[in-house]
């Protein structure tokens, strides 16, 4: 079946710093993926999604690119904020009779000041 | 626009009890899911609604889990009776549908703790 293998954490990083959080996938079929984010006490949020291979998903300053070669979906930002403090979670979506997602583990980020 | 609304945000039963989930999806889905979250782990989908058609429940237990969407909006699950590991945040979320890539927004949840 589908699965997600996501960076553990806890990542804590210093503001202004660079983030990578790798993502990497077993699917069958063509999957959709997608990077989820969840801020404290509030439920998931999409915050980017890419659809084929090569396709570059990016918002508020994340991006993630498919990469099919190495079935990743690692999720990078150049310059972090106190306010990117949340879980992120990579999930797939691999379609066919079965549109569920498939979560990651979540990797807890913590952005000092 | 409102969001999933779901209630309650907070449960605390005895095991052994009943407990019930609900869920409003967002005006005009078509799909609705419940996804059980454990501690440090990431969103399992339990139930996947089409309409008020439950199309994939293949992960719900159904020795003691129920849940149903009887017109096709809101929605109920429900625990009967609860055990010690049925403690979790139980989260539901609403799609357009279940073609292609259609996000699905996600509810903030309702955190269950069996003692």
């Amino acid at each position: 079946g589908d699965s997600v293998t996501q960076m553990e954490g806890p990542v804590t990083l210093s503001e202004e710093a660079f983030l990578t959080i790798n993502c990497t996938y077993t699917a069958t079929g063509y999957p959709s993926l997608f990077w989820y984010v969840q801020y404290p006490g509030e439920g998931l949020q999409l915050l980017l999604k890419a659809t084929k291979a090569d396709d570059k998903g990016s918002n508020k300053g994340f991006e993630a690119t498919y990469r099919k070669e190495t079935t990743s979906f690692h999720l990078e930002k150049g310059s972090v904020q106190v306010s990117d403090s949340a879980v992120y979670f990579c999930a797939i979506n691999s379609g066919g009779s079965n549109y569920k997602l498939t979560f990651g583990k979540g990797t807890l980020l913590t952005v000092n000041p | 626009e409102a969001g999933v609304v779901q209630s309650p945000r907070y449960k605390i039963i005895e095991k052994k009890q009943p407990v019930a989930f609900w869920c409003n999806p967002i005006s005009g889905h078509n799909t609705l899911y419940w996804y059980l979250q454990n501690l440090g782990q990431g969103p399992e989908l339990l139930i996947r609604y089409e309409n008020e058609e439950a199309v994939d429940d293949s992960q719900l237990p159904k020795d003691r889990f129920s849940a149903e969407r009887l017109k096709g909006v809101d929605s109920t699950l429900k625990i009967q009776p609860a055990e010690l590991g049925d403690s979790a945040v139980y989260l539901c979320a609403s799609s357009e549908g279940d073609r292609g890539p259609y996000e699905q927004y996600f509810g903030p949840g309702t955190r269950l703790t069996v003692t």
